[in-house]
């Protein structure tokens, strides 16, 4: 089975820094990958998907960007953060025709 | 009109009872549909998966699925506080196989 590593867990970053997440994917191959926000008591809101090596789509105009530049490794970056980034940023792996795994998520909190 | 919807909540039951969260989806060619279990500040985890019409029983969780209504239901029978959390539905867009998500229904058991 697979299993989705995130880090980190929690980050507090100022306003106007820049930001990479890292998602990266073990027991699988050729995943298609997602990285998701969640605002606080809200649904999850796509923000990029990935079904392969430099292929990325994006759901949501904003100041964020993805990369996938490994089979298994999907990172989600900013330039510059805004206070509307905040939020908890959950990676998701869909294999076959079975639901995503999702990994264990970063809080990122923007002040 | 949102294509996964849910009743937000919270939903308050009593231990020991049953809990019955429902979804509704506006994809009439849907064929994949999804219950995930979160709790709070956690990641979604899959608890169940149904793809025909009728019940589909995993120990105390039932899934119920009615294409022609266009909803699907999940019941949750001897709940237990453990069970408190947020319910996400999915609904999978068989085009290009992501999930659509409602927002959740936040279930509480009252000990």
């Amino acid at each position: 089975s697979q299993t989705i590593h995130q880090w980190p867990a929690t980050l507090v970053q100022p306003v106007g820094s820049p930001l990479s997440l890292e998602c990266t994917v073990e027991g699988t191959s050729n995943p298609n990958l997602y990285w998701y926000r969640q605002a606080a008591g809200r649904g999850l809101q796509l923000l990029f998907y990935s079904v392969g090596i430099g292929q990325i789509s994006s759901e949501v105009p904003q100041n964020l960007s993805a990369s996938r530049p490994q089979d298994r490794q999907f990172i989600l970056s900013s330039k510059k953060l805004l206070l509307s980034d905040s939020g908890f940023y959950l990676c998701a792996s869909r294999v076959d025709n079975y639901g995503y795994t999702f990994g264990s998520g970063t809080r990122l909190t923007v002040v | 009109q949102k294509e996964v919807e849910q009743n937000s909540g919270p939903l308050s039951v009593p231990e020991g009872a049953i809990a019955s969260l429902n979804c509704t989806y506006s994809d009439r060619g849907s064929q994949s549909f999804f219950w995930y279990r979160q709790y709070s500040g956690k990641s979604p985890e899959l608890i169940m998966s149904i793809y025909s019409n009728g019940d589909k029983e995993d120990g105390r969780f039932t899934a119920q699925l009615n294409k022609a209504s266009q909803y699907v239901s999940l019941l949750i029978r001897d709940s237990q506080p453990s069970d408190s959390a947020t319910y996400l539905c999915a609904v999978r867009r068989d085009s290009n196989y992501q999930l659509i998500w409602g927002a959740g229904t936040k279930l509480i058991i009252k000990p």
